[in-house]
């Protein structure tokens, strides 16, 4: 069946910009989590959403930062001003439930200039 | 509150030769503990988990854990080493509700032939 997918796979912006980042869960997973992956780092939490609610955002940088995900699948992570250390990989992964196992997307590199 | 290390960010072993990735936690609550492999320009996907169950885990790719309390350990192992084991591996701890979940910062692992 189909995994998690995100899009765009790369994005590229200026500092400044306002950028938008998808990501399509596994169709009947009810929780959806955001992470970020720096180089050579492991992915650090940001946000998860039980159902169309942010259960835990407490990874979230600061207010520059905000994710959605009104209907309860697809989940849109915006970053508004965009700085050069927002470059990173933008990882989705999403789970049946909050203790089930979680699977993950190909990831988003953004870079910003 | 959950923490990861992971002893050496890069262990190179040949062909054939027993693999050894270290991984130490630090959780206030009983954790679930989990080995993720991220091969080059993919997503991270799960070797094996341990959620209170037996303590010794076996995973794919004939990869195993074992958890020990004691130690405070989840170290990941693999009898004898394949080419196409050469990836980077990320230890992660939860909470047992599957919440505050942390990686570490990852091994890479090379596989000389």
């Amino acid at each position: 069946g189909a995994g998690v997918s995100q899009t765009p796979s790369n994005k590229v912006t200026e500092k400044g910009k306002y950028v938008e980042l998808r990501c399509d869960p596994i169709s009947g997973h009810t929780a959806l989590y955001w992470y970020r992956q720096s180089l050579g780092q492991g992915p650090e939490f940001l946000i998860y959403f039980q159902g169309t609610g942010a259960a835990d955002d407490s990874g979230l940088p600061n207010d520059r930062f905000f994710a959605v995900r009104p209907e309860g699948s697809v989940s849109t992570l915006k970053i508004q001003r965009t700085e050069r250390g927002d470059s990173a990989v933008y990882l989705c992964a999403s789970s049946l439930t909050i203790q089930d196992t979680q699977y993950f997307g190909p990831g988003t590199r953004l870079t910003v200039l | 509150a959950q923490s990861v290390t992971q002893l050496g960010s890069h262990v190179s072993v040949s062909e054939g030769a027993l693999v050894l990735l270290r991984c130490n936690y630090s959780s206030s609550v009983p954790p679930y503990l989990f080995w993720y492999v991220q091969y080059p320009n993919q997503g991270l996907q799960l070797l094996l988990k341990y959620t209170s169950a037996a303590t010794l885990v076996k995973g794919i790719n004939g990869f195993e854990a074992e958890f020990k309390k004691s130690e405070t350990s989840f170290h990941l192992t693999k009898p004898s080493a394949h080419m196409s084991d050469a990836a980077e591996y990320f230890c992660a701890v939860s909470d047992n509700y599957g919440q505050n979940f942390v990686f570490g910062p990852g091994t890479r692992l090379s596989v000389l032939p």
